[in-house]
């Protein structure tokens, strides 16, 4: 089954901390997207990947830098961490164009 | 401004009624509207969707209706369980978009037994 793992689970971090957050995707899918969610708000699209090495920007990418490594891998940095990332991250994957997604079970940031 | 709007923020229903989930939308290029559900703790997943081509999507208790005039859609959940209590989140995707989905803020159900 498709599967989409994010890591950590949960992050607490101080104000201008740097913070990595790692997702892997198992099902050989080219796109992979970040989104947070904030109550209120839904979920916002950070950045997005066509595939490795490819990097386009989403609705709300200000204070965040994210990495294809590979096609399975996707990483999202917060080089200075602030309060306003306070945040519920999820990362979904998907397999072609006008495919649907799969999400990962998030990851809970905490900046402090 | 949201693209993607959805009504009402929350709902209570007792089991066995019919909830009703409302979201509509303002580009006019938008034709595919998934819907997600999302149980505490957990990621969204795929519940049921339509493409802009079709006035109605079923699948089991679940019902799409959708208004391509109006640039509306509505969630029907009949028969509603407290199974059903979850986050529903409306979403829209553009050809033109890649495969970039815009969601709503979501509409947390509640189903009291």
């Amino acid at each position: 089954e498709a599967a989409v793992t994010q890591s950590p689970r949960n992050k607490v971090t101080v104000t201008g901390g740097n913070v990595t957050l790692s997702c892997r995707q198992t099902n050989s899918h080219n796109y992979m997207y970040w989104y947070r969610q904030d109550t209120g708000h839904g979920l916002r699209l950070i950045h997005y990947s066509y595939g490795a090495g490819n990097l386009q920007i989403g609705d709300v990418p200000d204070g965040y830098k994210a990495t294809r490594t590979t096609q399975e891998d996707f990483f999202l940095l917060l080089e200075l961490a602030s309060p306003s990332q306070t945040s519920l991250y999820f990362c979904a994957s998907s397999g072609t164009i006008n495919s649907d997604y799969t999400f990962g079970s998030g990851t809970r940031l905490l900046v402090i | 401004q949201q693209q993607v709007r959805q009504s009402p923020q929350s709902l209570t229903v007792w089991e066995g009624e019919t909830a009703i989930l409302n979201c509509s939308y303002e580009d006019s290029t938008f034709n595919y509207f998934p819907w997600y559900q999302q149980f505490p703790g957990e990621g969204p997943a795929l519940l049921i969707s339509i493409s802009s081509v079709s006035d109605k999507k079923e699948d089991g208790r679940f019902t799409i209706f959708f208004n391509k005039r109006e640039k509306k859609l509505s969630l029907h959940i009949t028969d509603s369980q407290p199974g059903d209590s979850a986050t529903y989140f409306c979403a829209a995707r553009a050809n033109s978009a890649g495969n970039k989905l815009t969601f709503g803020i979501g509409t947390r159900v509640l189903v009291r037994p």
